[in-house]
């Protein structure tokens, strides 16, 4: 069975640029959930998917960050335009429904210059 | 507030030493306990879990945690480290009524000495 998939692995780019991270659930999996981690700092969660609805975004930092699950599949996380501080490893994660385990992905790791 | 605490942020043991990491929490709720490992590379392995039971719970890799409800800890151990075991590590929280978000502590960094 595969594991969460991340793409890209890596990401550099420029202040004021977009970019686009996507999150491939295990199959089945009806929560979804991203994380960051920002250079030195501690997991810090940003969203949870139950299907296609976002059942908890308190986490988000602001509304330069957009988080889309279109169909209850695959999940997207777009930062537009990227700022210095959105620079960190970006996690998703996985798991069945009512289940607390979470599955891991290998994460993006972002750098904005 | 929810928090959890790694107070060490390196450590560095020689091969073959015993380890002990430890990690504090504060959760208002009945406690869903975490600890993973992130190897260079890789992304966040689940090491064990605690919910109720046995507070002395076994994890793979030969890690083992041990819950004490009265110092709100769950410290991870292990008899004998391998050079492979080098990694950051990072004790978690969560509700165990619910599929939530998970808290994660800033993570402890495991170097080995030859």
């Amino acid at each position: 069975e595969a594991g969460v998939t991340q793409f890209p692995s890596h990401s550099v780019i420029e202040k004021g640029q977009t970019v686009t991270l996507r999150c491939d659930p295990i199959s089945g999996h009806d929560n979804l959930y991203w994380y960051r981690r920002v250079m030195g700092k501690e997991i810090k969660f940003l969203l949870h998917f139950v299907k296609e609805s976002k059942q908890d975004e308190s986490g988000m930092p602001n509304n330069r960050f957009l988080a889309e699950r279109t169909g209850g599949t695959y999940s997207t996380l777009k930062v537009q335009p990227a700022e210095l501080e959105d620079s960190g490893v970006y996690f998703c994660a996985s798991s069945q429904v009512l289940r607390q385990e979470q599955f891991f992905g290998p994460g993006t790791r972002l750098t904005v210059l | 507030a929810q928090s959890v605490t790694q107070p060490d942020i390196h450590i560095t043991v020689s091969e073959g030493a015993s380890l002990e990491l430890r990690c504090n929490y504060s959760y208002g709720a009945t406690p869903y306990l975490f600890w993973y490992v992130q190897s260079p590379g890789q992304g966040l392995q689940l090491l064990l879990k605690y919910f109720s039971g046995d507070t002395l719970v076994q994890g793979i890799k030969g890690f083992e945690a041990e819950f004490k409800r009265s110092q709100s800890s769950f410290n991870l151990r292990k008899p004998s480290v391998h050079w492979s075991d080098a990694a950051e590590y990072f004790c978690a929280v969560g509700a165990y009524s619910s599929a939530s978000k998970i808290i994660f502590g800033s993570g402890t960094r495991l170097s080995i000495r030859p």
